[in-house]
């Protein structure tokens, strides 16, 4: 069985700051891990994907992901926030033979402050 | 363009009265999944299917029906609504795995069950 913890519900920065949204993961089989992003009134969008290949994935908008097997963790960063970056975050893992059965943390709602 | 159409975009109904939610995608997309999400929990997955005529269960199926005769649409039946299922509700598609493909959402249809 595959799960997902993201900390903190709620996370709020300023303009300019470093955003840092953690993400757990466990998983019996080598895992596929994604994270999501959902503006306002709108349905989600892939922001970046881990698949065995490099351990740090860079994806849209300026934002990357490491994955660290010791830590289990996939913490999604983007070193200067903008206004445009407040929307919610979803991390998410699949296994290998899961075909597209993903599950999704309980998502993270990024506020970013002037 | 691309994209999954939901409708209607918003909904409320009282207890017991059946309804259905539309899916379309335009895109041929052999993967059509619906998912519920509710605050705190993410998005959890009610039904999926593979192709036309193949439907298998997600996480939370109970209270839902869903069908798929044609590759373009998968409608969401709900047979008697109880309050328990108002929420926001993602239908999403996809051409191939999450790992090589990612998920296409639309933009949700809030439900309300009174």
């Amino acid at each position: 069985a595959q799960s997902v913890t993201q900390l903190g519900s709620h996370v709020s920065v300023s303009e300019g700051a470093l955003v840092l949204l953690r993400c757990n993961y466990s998983s019996s089989v080598p895992p596929y891990l994604f994270w999501y992003v959902q503006y306002p009134n709108q349905g989600l969008q892939l922001l970046l994907k881990y698949t065995s290949a490099a351990t740090l994935v860079k994806g849209i908008n300026g934002f990357e992901a490491e994955f660290k097997k010791s830590e289990t963790s996939f913490h999604l960063t983007k070193p200067s926030a903008h206004m445009s970056d407040a929307a919610e975050y979803f991390c998410a893992v699949s296994g290998p033979n899961a075909g597209n059965m993903l599950t999704f943390g309980g998502g993270t709602r990024l506020m970013v402050k002037p | 363009e691309a994209q999954v159409t939901q409708n209607p975009r918003y909904l409320i109904t009282v207890t017991g009265k059946k309804l259905t939610v539309t899916c379309s995608q335009n895109m041929n997309h052999e993967y059509m999944s619906w998912y519920r999400q509710d605050p705190g929990l993410g998005l959890r997955q009610i039904y999926y299917s593979m192709n036309v005529e193949v439907t298998d269960k997600g996480d939370v199926p109970e209270g839902y029906k869903v069908s798929r005769k044609e590759k373009r649409n998968f409608p969401l039946i709900l047979e008697s609504p109880s309050p328990n299922q108002t929420s926001l509700y993602f239908c999403a598609s996809s051409t191939g795995t999450a790992v090589n493909s990612p998920l296409h959402f639309g933009n949700g249809t809030r439900l309300t069950v009174t």
